[in-house]
This record gives structure tokens, sequence and C-alpha cells, in this order.
């Protein structure tokens, strides 16, 4: 199989703290990993692809300050939410992709939902 | 950019099959998926096609592409009430080496 989680699943906070959100690949290595925003009925928004042991690579529009990425093992990637705020509410999943190629399948994690209050 | 565009929902009857479809614009696709996306729940991987081929059969899944016309469907065959859930078709853009996704079909399967 190819499992991959996230912790937590469902966090509450107050408007200007920060939340990490791990991802994590259980079974299979992954150099390459990739978060994305869900807002409710709607498809998935990449944010960022995250490379184990360099920066990550942030799509047009989204904040890297606001939005810390760490890929720090071939099993890891953290997300953390810097001073959130309520607009930061939504559905954050994230994937891993498995090697070798040239099955290059992005395998998801369960979702993390914020909500900022 | 490139654009992957699906249906928005089905309706289909306990038993019957389902056939979701798909188009996308890329050129250099390489692979395409289906992923199933249940309520609060991410996205589990049901099958994937590679572009130079026509037909996949997984049980109850088949796929089917038509790569002239850019055209990629999901039959689910004797569909359940379990496969109600939102499907989404993916496109790994050969350029860019990231998942482009549709916005989704919901499936809703009645009695």
């Amino acid at each position: 199989g190819a499992v991959v989680s996230q912790h937590p699943s469902r966090v509450i906070c107050k408007s200007g703290t920060s939340v990490k959100i791990e991802c994590r690949s259980l079974d299979f290595q992954a150099t390459t990993m990739f978060w994305y925003r869900q807002f409710p009925k709607q498809s998935l928004m990449l944010m960022a692809t995250s490379n184990e042991g360099s920066k990550a690579t942030y799509e047009q529009g989204v904040e890297k300050d606001k939005f810390l990425i760490n890929h720090a093992s071939l099993t890891l990637s953290t997300l953390t939410v810097t001073s959130a705020h309520p607009e930061d509410s939504s559905f954050y999943i994230c994937s891993a992709k498995r090697q070798p190629i040239p099955q290059e399948t992005q395998y998801f994690g369960p979702g993390t939902r914020l909500l900022v209050l | 950019g490139e654009d992957v565009e699906q249906s928005l929902f089905l309706s289909v009857r306990e038993g019957d099959s389902s056939v979701i479809n798909c188009t996308y614009t890329d050129s250099s696709s390489t692979y395409l998926y289906w992923y199933k996306q249940e309520p609060g729940a991410g996205l589990q991987l049901l099958t994937y096609i590679f572009s130079n081929m026509d037909m996949k059969q997984d049980q109850r899944l088949t796929v089917l592409l038509n790569k002239k016309d850019k055209h990629l469907s999901l039959r689910i065959a004797d569909t359940q009430t379990g496969d109600s859930a939102i499907y989404f078709c993916a496109d790994l853009s050969g350029g860019y080496n990231k998942l482009i996704f549709g916005a989704g079909t919901r499936l809703a399967v009645h009695p």
C-alpha cells in the first residue's frame, strides 16, 4: 500500500496564532510532497511543492511567509500557517509522490480541517 | 494554463452503471488519474491510465481514454450506495510535473 497520514485531522485556533500540520508517508519514502487547499464544494488548489532537503516551490498567489513548508526528511513534510486569520479556514490536504518512475502517482492524506476563530 | 473539465453532478440508480466524463487540454499529458473523495476525507486513488493506453479495467472500474479528443471516462459497473462521493479527474501535466484537477463530479446513487 501507500499510506499518507496527516496530523491533526481537525484544529480550531484563535486568530493570530500559528498552526502546524504534519504530513507523513508511512510505508514509502517521498522526495516530493504537495500541499493543497480545498474550499467547500470546490476542487483542490495546489499551494506548494515540497522537496526533501530544499526550499518549497510555491504556486502563484500563495504567500511563502504565511504558509511555511518544511520537508526535513523523506517521510515528513510540515505546513505551518503563521498568524492565522479566519480567511485561512479551510481543508488542507497533503499528498506524497511515490517513486519510482514511471508510476509517478500521488497518494493523499486524509486532510486537516482548520477553523480560525 | 492547462485545464481539466468535468460535469458537476450525476445521479444513478443502484445497480446501474455510472459513467463520469472528463476532458483535458494538455497535449503532453503523461498519466491521467481518477480519485474519489468522500465527505470530510482526503482523496483516494481509484485508478490511473498511462497516456498511450486506450482502456484499463480494474474490477468494477473501466477507464477509457480517447487521446485524440482528449476525453477520459470512468465507468463504474453495478453502482452501489457506497459509491456515492465526489470523483476527481486529474492530469499529470507533462510540462510541469504536477496534477491538474477537474472540479469534481458528485455522484449520487439512489435506490
